[in-house]
C-alpha cells in the first residue's frame, strides 16, 4: 500500500478561486480526518469520518468548507470561495477505528491563496 | 471536550542534554494519548502511544492521569532528534485532536 496519498501536494490560486483538496486513505482503513496545520495553531482537526459518515465537523471554519466521503477510498476537501487567511498545509489521514490504531498521514497539501 | 495543550513552541538545547516535551490535557472520558513526530520532508508519522508503555528512538511518555500529563522525556537529546512533536489525545468516537506542537532543536 502507497498509504494516504493527497492531491496536489502544491495550490496556489487566487482569492475568490473554488479549491478542492484530494484524499485517498489507506485500503481497509475506516475513519478519516482532515487537518490544517499553521504555525500559530498547529494541527487543527477540521473534521473526522467514520464508515463514510462525516461525525464531526466543529472544526470547520467557516460555510466556506465543505468535506465529502462518497466512498471509502476516496475524500474531498473544498473551500469556496478562498481567501487568503487559507493559505495553509491541508492533511490528510486515516485509521482502523479500534483500540489502540495509530493514525497515518498522507504528505500535506500547501495551499497558497494569493 | 478533548483538549491537548503543549505550552512550548520552541525546546532548544544541546546535545547529550536531556529533553522534555511537555503535554497536558483535557477529556472527561478515559483517554488514549500519543506522540507524533514530523522530520523535516517526511510526514507526520507515531512515535509511541501510552498504552505501550514502550520505549522509542529512547523516548518515553508516562500518562499522569492525576496532573492529566502525557510528557515526552529523553535523557540524552541527539542531532537527529531535531523535529516537531506534537501529542494528540484520542477520545470517543475516534476523535482524534492534536495540540499546537513543539519544535525541538538539537544543537551540537
Amino acid at each position: 500500500d502507497a498509504g494516504v496519498i493527497q492531491s496536489p501536494r502544491h495550490e496556489v490560486t487566487e482569492m475568490g478561486q473554488e479549491v478542492t483538496l484530494r484524499c485517498k486513505p489507506i485500503s481497509g482503513h475506516n475513519s478519516l480526518f482532515w487537518y490544517r496545520q499553521t504555525m500559530m495553531r498547529g494541527l487543527e482537526l477540521l473534521i473526522y469520518f467514520n464508515n463514510n459518515v462525516p461525525i464531526d465537523d466543529s472544526g470547520m471554519p467557516e460555510d466556506r468548507f465543505s468535506a465529502k466521503m462518497p466512498n471509502a477510498s476516496f475524500s474531498t476537501l473544498k473551500i469556496q470561495p478562498s481567501e487568503p487567511r487559507d493559505s495553509a498545509v491541508y492533511f490528510c489521514a486515516s485509521s482502523y477505528k479500534g483500540a489502540t490504531t495509530e493514525a497515518f498521514f498522507g504528505q500535506g497539501t500547501r495551499l497558497t491563496v494569493v | 471536550a478533548q483538549r491537548v495543550t503543549q505550552p512550548e513552541k520552541l525546546l532548544s538545547v544541546f546535545k547529550g542534554a536531556p529533553v522534555e516535551l511537555k503535554c497536558n490535557y483535557s477529556y472527561s472520558g478515559s483517554p488514549e494519548l500519543f506522540w507524533y513526530v514530523q522530520y523535516s520532508r517526511q510526514r507526520l508519522q507515531l512515535l509511541l502511544r501510552h498504552i505501550s508503555r514502550e520505549s522509542i528512538k529512547g523516548f518515553t511518555a508516562d500518562l499522569n492521569k492525576g496532573e492529566t500529563s502525557f510528557h515526552l522525556k529523553k535523557p540524552f537529546a541527539q542531532e537527529e532528534d531535531s523535529a516537531m512533536y506534537y501529542c494528540a489525545l484520542r477520545g470517543g468516537g475516534n476523535k482524534l485532536v492534536f495540540g499546537a506542537g513543539t519544535i525541538l532543536r538539537v544543537k551540537s
